[in-house]
């Protein structure tokens, strides 16, 4: 159980083109979900935080207007990083909070991870 | 600001034992969670400590001590197969997580 499916898994395109990152709960309801950006041989940054239903939360420094989060269901966000450069090549990964989450003892659950790469 | 310490590499063979500390310094502290990441690969979740003293999931375990800052993962009978980053991370009060900055562990045959 709760899985959760991140896709694409891998994307290279060229400079200036938009990506859309899916991120969908499998087999639970979520009501939050994390994007996070990592580079290599370092640590997670967490990007923005995705809830149903409203706007995300962005960490200072994330640009909101590069990095748009939908998060229209239960079940589903989604990243998509508009006009991309070469400087946002990086591995974004999804997470996701079950609904009925007590606060603290209950894990989040990754997605598999986007490598995104720009040419 | 949120602050988490670890050792940046720790290196064993297999069969032994290792631990990796994790201390830190956050404002609404709720407990503190291990991760475990192989490379190119997404983290998959190994523990979680709410309350002080000691979880055992198999042949991993976690302590922690809230009023030291400090908690660390145990990991025992060491496999080749347990070379990956590990990364502890703190969850906040309003449901955010913190992530250390990971111990690269290299397990020698």
């Amino acid at each position: 159980g709760a899985v959760v499916s991140q896709h694409p898994s891998r994307v290279i395109c060229k400079s200036g083109t938009s990506v859309k990152i899916e991120c969908r709960s499998l087999d639970f309801q979520a009501t939050t979900m994390f994007w996070y950006r990592q580079f290599p041989k370092k640590s997670l940054m967490l990007m923005a935080t995705s809830n149903e239903g409203s706007k995300a939360t962005y960490e200072q420094g994330v640009e909101k207007d590069k990095f748009l989060i939908n998060h229209a269901s239960l079940t589903l966000s989604t990243l998509t990083v508009t006009s991309a450069h070469p400087e946002d090549s990086s591995f974004y990964i999804c997470s996701a909070l079950p609904i009925e989450r007590t606060v603290g003892n209950q894990p989040q659950h990754f997605g598999d991870g986007t490598r995104l790469s720009i040419l | 600001g949120q602050s988490l310490e670890q050792p940046s590499e720790v290196t064993a063979v297999e069969g032994a034992i290792v631990q990796i500390n994790c201390t830190y310094q956050t404002s609404g502290f709720y407990g503190l969670s291990w991760y475990q990441q192989h490379d190119g690969g997404a983290p998959t979740f190994l523990s979680y400590n709410g309350l002080d003293g000691l979880e055992e999931t198999g042949r991993f375990s976690s302590f922690l001590s809230r009023s030291d800052s400090y908690g660390y993962l145990l990991l025992q009978e060491l496999q080749m197969k347990d070379s990956a980053s590990y990364f502890c991370a703190v969850s906040l009060y309003g449901q955010n997580f913190v992530f250390g900055p990971g111990t690269r562990l290299s397990v020698l045959p």
